[in-house]
């Protein structure tokens, strides 16, 4: 596509859901990043795949997340037991090649609200 | 662990000022990214540099790996500059991973 694809844009949630947030980046692009960005503060880094494996998952929080990118392009961010902290916009960005050598394109985030 | 901070956190300017935001960080990088975000939008990619001086129209960037300072100069400054302006890092150490200052909430009036 012509950028970064997010969906939803939205979702209001109740604690203890599941939640899935998808990504389709930029077609080309091997490298993909999720963000966490609360009210107020800069963006937190989540996770980065290269192609399809995660490159670097330190940025999760705790084993309630996990995120998936099973034919390098799309990726899914899941998220367990949902709780009232997990509410923020979530961010992904492409990159043709690893940060910080590639610039990255971001999505519109999608902004999630567990209640 | 390394930290990006930003200066100042909010400014209002007037159309046509000469606009200058700041960003120190920690430790070394590879390179320093400056991004802006509109209020509800997404986040778009204006800068990656790792040394010197950088121009895009109405924006430059610079740079000095020494003092680990960047700043962000906009000028003739328009209201349609108005929104968040964020700097982000990859120390040499980490390089798939990017630290984020809290941003900088530029508005300019008329």
């Amino acid at each position: 596509g012509a950028g970064v694809s997010q969906t939803p844009s939205n979702k209001v949630t109740e604690k203890g859901k599941y939640v899935e947030l998808r990504c389709d980046p930029i077609s080309g692009h091997t490298a993909l990043y999720w963000y966490r960005q609360s009210l107020g503060q800069g963006p937190e880094f989540l996770i980065y795949f290269q192609g399809t494996g995660a490159a670097d998952d330190s940025g999760l929080p705790n084993d309630r997340f996990f995120a998936v990118r099973p034919e390098g392009s799309v990726s899914t961010l899941k998220i367990q037991r949902t709780e009232r902290g997990d509410s923020a916009v979530y961010l992904c960005a492409s990159s043709t090649r690893q940060a910080p050598r590639g610039e990255l394109f971001f999505g519109e985030g999608s902004r999630l609200t567990v209640l | 662990k390394n930290e990006v901070e930003q200066s100042p956190q909010n400014l209002t300017a007037q159309e046509g000022e000469f606009i200058t935001i700041n960003c120190s960080y920690s430790v070394g990088i590879s390179a320093l990214h400056w991004l802006q975000q509109h209020p509800g939008g997404g986040i778009v990619s204006l800068f990656m540099l790792s040394s010197g001086k950088k121009k895009h129209g109405r924006l430059i960037a610079t740079i000095n790996i020494q003092e680990k300072h960047s700043s962000l100069h906009i000028t003739a400054s328009h209201p349609r500059d108005s929104a968040v302006y964020i700097c982000a890092d990859s120390n040499t150490g980490t390089a798939s991973k990017l630290t984020f200052g809290t941003g900088t909430r530029l508005q300019v009036t008329l």
